[in-house]
């Protein structure tokens, strides 16, 4: 049972334009929603959060969007840059739990 | 301030073989949590270790077990393993339990192989 769904496994964007990542998730327990990013090699790497309460989080060039009526959340990376390339993770918690519960990773690749 | 570090980075082992994986948390984090990630897919939480004692486990089987020391470093020990064990094992620590959110540190991961 795939609770958090991305269903978009690779993007290609131009260099300065803006990369839109999708995730969809399908219970509604889940409160807090995180994006992770991961370099080959290395462990993901928090990115940016948002909770239920919310339905937008901005910190710099990354904005979050959540869509709860939809069951659904965006990142958006404007403008994209060379090193932005990487897979990206979306994940949910609700409280009181203990795991991440991740979705499947969508490879952004950024092109000059 | 050490980052999350996992041991070994590379192993293969073969079917029926047991396993150990090691893991340091982040310093000031008493939380651990164990990730498996297969090719092409998101991770899966395995289990968490808080004070030496699991906090929480996912829909794996018994032969995944672990351990926490009071140094709050882990151990990941999966025993008679199969070819489908084949995958990344991420290790995450955090700095409490309980509460709310408290964002995951992942370590680079050991990549295990099973012929």
């Amino acid at each position: 049972d795939q609770q958090v769904k991305q269903n978009s496994p690779s993007l290609s964007v131009q260099e300065g334009r803006i990369s839109i990542l999708n995730c969809d998730y399908t219970n509604s327990m889940f409160d807090y929603f995180l994006w992770y990013k991961k370099y080959p090699a290395e462990g993901p790497t928090f990115l940016i959060s948002i909770s239920s309460i919310k339905d937008k989080n901005e910190d710099g060039r990354f904005t979050v969007f959540l869509n709860k009526s939809a069951k659904h959340l965006s990142l958006h990376i404007v403008p994209s840059q060379p090193g932005d390339s990487a897979v990206y993770f979306c994940a949910a918690i609700f409280r009181g739990a203990q795991k991440l519960v991740f979705g499947q990773g969508t490879r952004l690749t950024i092109n000059p | 301030e050490t980052g999350v570090t996992q041991s070994p980075t590379h192993l293969i082992k073969t079917r029926g073989q047991q396993v150990t994986l090691r893991c340091s948390s982040q310093s000031g984090h008493n939380t651990v949590s164990w990730y498996q990630q297969a090719l092409g897919q998101g991770p899966q939480f395995i289990f968490q270790y808080y004070r030496e004692e699991e906090n929480g486990r996912g829909n794996f089987p018994p032969r995944f077990s672990g351990l926490q020391f009071p140094n709050y470093s882990s151990e990941l020990n999966v025993n008679a393993l199969e070819l489908d064990d084949s995958a990344l094992y991420l290790c995450a620590s955090s700095p409490l339990a309980g509460g709310l959110y408290n964002e995951q540190f992942f370590g680079p991961g050991t990549r295990l192989t099973v012929l």
